[in-house]
Protein backbone atom coordinates (compact mmCIF):
# COMPACT_ATOMS: atom_id res chain seq x y z
CA UNK A 1 0.00 0.00 0.00
CA UNK A 2 1.32 3.50 -0.58
CA UNK A 3 2.61 5.56 2.15
CA UNK A 4 3.91 8.88 2.91
CA UNK A 5 7.67 8.38 3.88
CA UNK A 6 9.14 11.14 6.57
CA UNK A 7 12.91 11.51 7.34
CA UNK A 8 14.29 11.82 10.05
CA UNK A 9 12.36 9.85 12.27
CA UNK A 10 13.84 11.85 15.33
CA UNK A 11 16.31 14.95 15.18
CA UNK A 12 17.83 16.85 18.31
CA UNK A 13 18.89 20.13 17.67
CA UNK A 14 19.69 23.30 19.76
CA UNK A 15 18.27 26.19 20.09
CA UNK A 16 18.77 28.67 17.18
CA UNK A 17 19.73 26.04 14.84
CA UNK A 18 17.83 25.60 11.71
CA UNK A 19 16.01 21.91 10.55
CA UNK A 20 14.71 20.84 7.60
CA UNK A 21 12.14 17.71 7.76
CA UNK A 22 12.00 15.91 4.99
CA UNK A 23 8.22 14.11 3.42
CA UNK A 24 8.02 11.92 -0.03
CA UNK A 25 4.36 12.05 -0.32
CA UNK A 26 2.27 9.59 -2.30
CA UNK A 27 3.48 9.43 -6.15
CA UNK A 28 0.19 10.48 -7.45
CA UNK A 29 -0.70 12.88 -4.93
CA UNK A 30 -0.67 16.74 -5.77
CA UNK A 31 -2.25 18.24 -2.19
CA UNK A 32 0.48 18.72 0.71
CA UNK A 33 0.47 19.36 4.15
CA UNK A 34 2.13 19.48 7.61
CA UNK A 35 0.48 19.26 11.00
CA UNK A 36 2.43 18.62 14.58
CA UNK A 37 1.83 17.38 17.59
CA UNK A 38 3.40 18.66 20.76
CA UNK A 39 3.54 16.06 23.47
CA UNK A 40 0.02 15.42 25.25
CA UNK A 41 -1.25 18.00 22.84
CA UNK A 42 -3.72 17.40 20.14
CA UNK A 43 -2.62 17.36 16.35
CA UNK A 44 -2.53 21.24 15.02
CA UNK A 45 -2.63 22.26 11.71
CA UNK A 46 0.30 24.24 9.94
CA UNK A 47 0.07 24.42 6.27
CA UNK A 48 -1.57 23.14 3.01
CA UNK A 49 0.51 23.14 -0.38
CA UNK A 50 -1.23 22.42 -3.97
CA UNK A 51 0.27 23.70 -7.24
CA UNK A 52 3.76 25.29 -5.74
CA UNK A 53 2.30 27.24 -3.54
CA UNK A 54 0.44 27.41 -0.09
CA UNK A 55 -2.98 26.89 -0.17
CA UNK A 56 -3.90 27.37 3.56
CA UNK A 57 -1.87 27.82 6.72
CA UNK A 58 -2.55 28.56 10.63
CA UNK A 59 -1.61 31.05 12.84
CA UNK A 60 1.96 28.77 14.18
CA UNK A 61 2.91 29.14 11.05
CA UNK A 62 5.10 32.37 10.82
CA UNK A 63 8.32 33.56 9.37
CA UNK A 64 9.47 30.74 11.27
CA UNK A 65 8.50 28.23 8.78
CA UNK A 66 8.81 27.51 5.36
CA UNK A 67 7.96 25.14 2.87
CA UNK A 68 8.97 23.81 -0.58
CA UNK A 69 8.92 21.35 -3.01
CA UNK A 70 12.29 21.49 -4.16
CA UNK A 71 11.93 18.34 -6.84
CA UNK A 72 9.33 16.37 -8.19
CA UNK A 73 9.24 14.24 -5.24
CA UNK A 74 10.05 15.58 -1.93
CA UNK A 75 8.13 18.35 0.57
CA UNK A 76 10.11 19.81 2.91
CA UNK A 77 9.36 22.02 6.05
CA UNK A 78 12.32 24.26 6.98
CA UNK A 79 11.59 25.80 10.76
CA UNK A 80 14.27 28.72 11.38
CA UNK A 81 16.40 29.83 14.63
CA UNK A 82 14.28 26.84 16.23
CA UNK A 83 12.58 27.85 19.93
CA UNK A 84 12.59 24.91 23.08
CA UNK A 85 8.85 25.37 22.28
CA UNK A 86 9.26 23.98 18.60
CA UNK A 87 9.45 20.33 20.06
CA UNK A 88 7.12 18.65 18.88
CA UNK A 89 6.18 15.55 16.29
CA UNK A 90 5.75 17.01 12.65
CA UNK A 91 3.03 14.81 10.39
CA UNK A 92 3.48 15.34 7.19
CA UNK A 93 0.04 14.07 4.55
CA UNK A 94 -0.52 13.88 1.05
CA UNK A 95 -3.80 13.33 -0.80
CA UNK A 96 -4.77 13.06 -4.63
CA UNK A 97 -7.45 15.45 -4.38
CA UNK A 98 -8.80 18.18 -1.87
CA UNK A 99 -9.74 17.29 1.12
CA UNK A 100 -9.25 16.51 4.87
CA UNK A 101 -11.47 13.30 4.21
CA UNK A 102 -8.59 11.61 1.79
CA UNK A 103 -5.61 12.42 3.65
CA UNK A 104 -3.01 9.95 4.43
CA UNK A 105 -0.77 11.06 6.98
CA UNK A 106 3.15 9.67 7.40
CA UNK A 107 4.86 8.40 10.42
CA UNK A 108 6.20 11.44 11.69
CA UNK A 109 9.16 12.88 12.56
CA UNK A 110 10.43 13.77 16.41
CA UNK A 111 11.80 17.21 16.94
CA UNK A 112 13.79 17.56 19.87
CA UNK A 113 15.14 21.81 20.58
CA UNK A 114 17.38 21.34 23.41
CA UNK B 1 -14.53 26.98 25.22
CA UNK B 2 -12.67 24.87 23.77
CA UNK B 3 -12.95 24.46 20.06
CA UNK B 4 -13.07 20.50 19.89
CA UNK B 5 -13.05 18.85 23.35
CA UNK B 6 -12.22 14.89 23.77
CA UNK B 7 -12.23 13.11 27.02
CA UNK B 8 -8.56 12.10 27.02
CA UNK B 9 -8.74 8.85 28.35
CA UNK B 10 -7.53 6.31 28.67
CA UNK B 11 -10.11 4.01 28.58
CA UNK B 12 -9.95 0.11 28.85
CA UNK B 13 -12.81 -2.41 28.10
CA UNK B 14 -12.90 -6.13 27.77
CA UNK B 15 -12.59 -7.90 24.49
CA UNK B 16 -16.03 -8.03 22.36
CA UNK B 17 -17.20 -4.84 24.49
CA UNK B 18 -19.37 -2.04 22.68
CA UNK B 19 -16.83 0.89 23.01
CA UNK B 20 -18.09 4.86 22.75
CA UNK B 21 -15.82 7.38 21.97
CA UNK B 22 -17.39 11.37 21.52
CA UNK B 23 -16.28 14.74 20.99
CA UNK B 24 -17.97 17.91 21.32
CA UNK B 25 -17.36 20.87 19.13
CA UNK B 26 -18.41 24.37 19.44
CA UNK B 27 -17.67 25.86 15.84
CA UNK B 28 -20.84 25.17 13.77
CA UNK B 29 -19.21 26.14 10.85
CA UNK B 30 -17.99 22.31 10.98
CA UNK B 31 -18.90 20.57 8.03
CA UNK B 32 -16.70 17.44 8.05
CA UNK B 33 -16.46 15.05 10.58
CA UNK B 34 -13.60 12.07 10.80
CA UNK B 35 -12.37 9.96 13.02
CA UNK B 36 -8.81 8.89 13.24
CA UNK B 37 -6.84 5.86 14.44
CA UNK B 38 -3.20 6.45 15.99
CA UNK B 39 -1.17 3.86 16.83
CA UNK B 40 2.13 3.99 18.90
CA UNK B 41 4.75 6.00 16.88
CA UNK B 42 2.29 6.28 13.81
CA UNK B 43 0.72 8.77 11.70
CA UNK B 44 -3.36 9.20 12.56
CA UNK B 45 -4.94 6.77 10.09
CA UNK B 46 -8.11 7.66 8.68
CA UNK B 47 -11.39 5.29 10.07
CA UNK B 48 -14.44 7.06 9.42
CA UNK B 49 -15.67 10.55 7.57
CA UNK B 50 -18.82 12.00 7.88
CA UNK B 51 -20.46 14.56 5.32
CA UNK B 52 -22.81 16.62 8.22
CA UNK B 53 -25.44 14.61 10.55
CA UNK B 54 -25.98 11.13 10.26
CA UNK B 55 -24.64 7.85 10.68
CA UNK B 56 -21.99 6.08 8.93
CA UNK B 57 -21.63 2.23 9.72
CA UNK B 58 -18.23 0.06 8.24
CA UNK B 59 -17.71 -3.22 9.45
CA UNK B 60 -17.33 -2.98 13.37
CA UNK B 61 -17.47 0.45 13.36
CA UNK B 62 -20.55 3.26 13.47
CA UNK B 63 -19.92 6.77 13.32
CA UNK B 64 -22.72 9.37 14.59
CA UNK B 65 -23.38 13.09 14.05
CA UNK B 66 -25.57 15.31 15.95
CA UNK B 67 -24.90 18.91 14.39
CA UNK B 68 -27.68 20.50 16.57
CA UNK B 69 -25.58 19.14 19.92
CA UNK B 70 -22.64 19.53 18.34
CA UNK B 71 -21.51 15.84 19.03
CA UNK B 72 -20.03 12.86 17.61
CA UNK B 73 -19.30 10.03 18.43
CA UNK B 74 -17.89 6.59 17.41
CA UNK B 75 -18.99 2.89 17.81
CA UNK B 76 -16.51 0.09 18.16
CA UNK B 77 -18.26 -3.39 18.27
CA UNK B 78 -16.84 -6.68 19.48
CA UNK B 79 -13.60 -4.70 20.34
CA UNK B 80 -10.53 -6.77 19.25
CA UNK B 81 -6.80 -6.02 21.08
CA UNK B 82 -5.81 -4.98 17.91
CA UNK B 83 -8.31 -2.10 18.37
CA UNK B 84 -6.32 -0.87 21.49
CA UNK B 85 -4.92 2.50 19.98
CA UNK B 86 -5.26 6.61 20.61
CA UNK B 87 -8.53 7.49 18.23
CA UNK B 88 -8.91 11.13 17.29
CA UNK B 89 -11.95 13.22 16.30
CA UNK B 90 -10.80 16.04 13.78
CA UNK B 91 -13.87 17.94 12.03
CA UNK B 92 -13.35 20.94 8.88
CA UNK B 93 -15.82 23.41 7.72
CA UNK B 94 -14.00 23.48 4.51
CA UNK B 95 -12.74 19.98 4.12
CA UNK B 96 -9.47 21.30 4.35
CA UNK B 97 -8.00 22.36 7.68
CA UNK B 98 -8.74 19.96 10.21
CA UNK B 99 -9.12 20.31 14.05
CA UNK B 100 -8.39 17.82 16.07
CA UNK B 101 -10.09 16.74 19.27
CA UNK B 102 -6.99 15.67 21.88
CA UNK B 103 -7.20 11.83 21.21
CA UNK B 104 -9.11 9.33 23.58
CA UNK B 105 -6.55 6.38 24.70
CA UNK B 106 -8.10 2.99 24.38
CA UNK B 107 -7.20 -0.43 25.58
CA UNK B 108 -9.15 -3.70 24.60
CA UNK B 109 -8.11 -6.20 27.58
CA UNK B 110 -7.98 -10.28 25.96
Amino acid sequence: EPEVTQTPSHQVTQMGQEVILRCVPISNHLYFYWYRQILGQKVEFLVSFYNNEISEKSEIFDDQFSVERPDGSNFTLKIRSTKLEDSAMYFCASSSQPGANVLTFGAGSRLTVL
Amino acid sequence: QKEVEQDPGPLSVPEGAIVSLNCTYSNSAFQYFMWYRQYSRKGPELLMYTYSSGNKEDGRFTAQVDKSSKYISLFIRDSQPSDSATYLCAMSPSREKLTFGTGTRLTIIP
